[in-house]
């Protein structure tokens, strides 16, 4: 059973920058897991930051960067603002056709 | 623009069986992989199957695998759940979401606001 691990959670100052990362139970994520990120805040449906490691969304400001650093794949938000307070969840390709999400990372920004 | 509108979510005793359906909007349906994800109350994000642009292949999270049916028609760009034999730990909102293209290594880019189906008795 592949686990995809996060960070539970995570706390920023206004203006700061965060890096939250993604990793797997037994490996290393690479570009060839796809790692994807989404954001999520209370009662609304999640909005889709980052696909393929580093692709902003349509839309998605480019203080939302992806990236694999060391054995994880990684999402940094720089200039953090206050509507930045969400959970953000991974997403990786496990095997042929099938996704795991991580259990998310709780983000405040105070 | 992309749209993704959930709907057949309800209230239904375990064992029963329930159909969701999505219907899409603004793009080419027929060129893009389909998912649903679902999320349960309180809880985070889990992927629970994929469907190729044409229907050829289908993939699904072992905590459904053998109960859950995804389907789609291109012709009425909707994409369909058929849930069976469903259990009290179903219970969740279920979201549909496009690809960011035909490949099952495609991942969600637009989302559905999604349907709540608990299961109760």
């Amino acid at each position: 059973q592949t686990v995809v691990t996060q960070e539970a959670s995570f706390s920023v100052s206004p203006g700061g920058t965060v890096t939250l990362t993604c990793g797997l139970s037994s490996g290393s994520v690479s570009t060839s897991y796809y790692p994807s990120w989404y954001q999520q805040t209370p009662g609304q449906a999640p909005r889709t930051l980052i696909y393929n490691t580093n692709t902003r969304s349509s839309g998605v400001p480019d203080r939302f960067s992806g990236s694999i650093l060391g054995n994880k794949a990684a999402l940094t938000i720089t200039g953090a603002q206050a509507d930045d307070e969400s959970d953000y969840y991974c997403m990786l390709y496990i095997r042929s056709g099938t996704w795991v999400f991580g259990g998310g990372t709780k983000l405040t920004v105070l | 623009q992309v749209q993704l509108v959930e709907s057949g979510g309800g209230v239904v005793q375990p064992g029963r069986s329930l159909r969701l359906s999505c219907a899409a909007s603004g793009f080419t349906f027929s060129s893009y992989v389909m998912h649903w994800v679902r999320q349960a109350p309180g809880k985070g994000l889990e992927w629970v199957t994929l469907i190729w642009y044409d229907g050829s292949n289908k993939y699904y999270a072992d905590s459904v695998k053998g109960r859950f049916t995804i389907s789609r028609d291109n012709s009425k760009k909707t994409l369909y759940l058929q849930m069976n034999s469903l259990r009290a730990e179903d219970t969740a909102v279920y979201y549909c979401g496009r690809g960011i293209s035909g490949s099952a290594s495609a991942p969600l880019e637009y989302w559905g606001q999604g349907t709540l189906v608990t299961v109760s008795s």
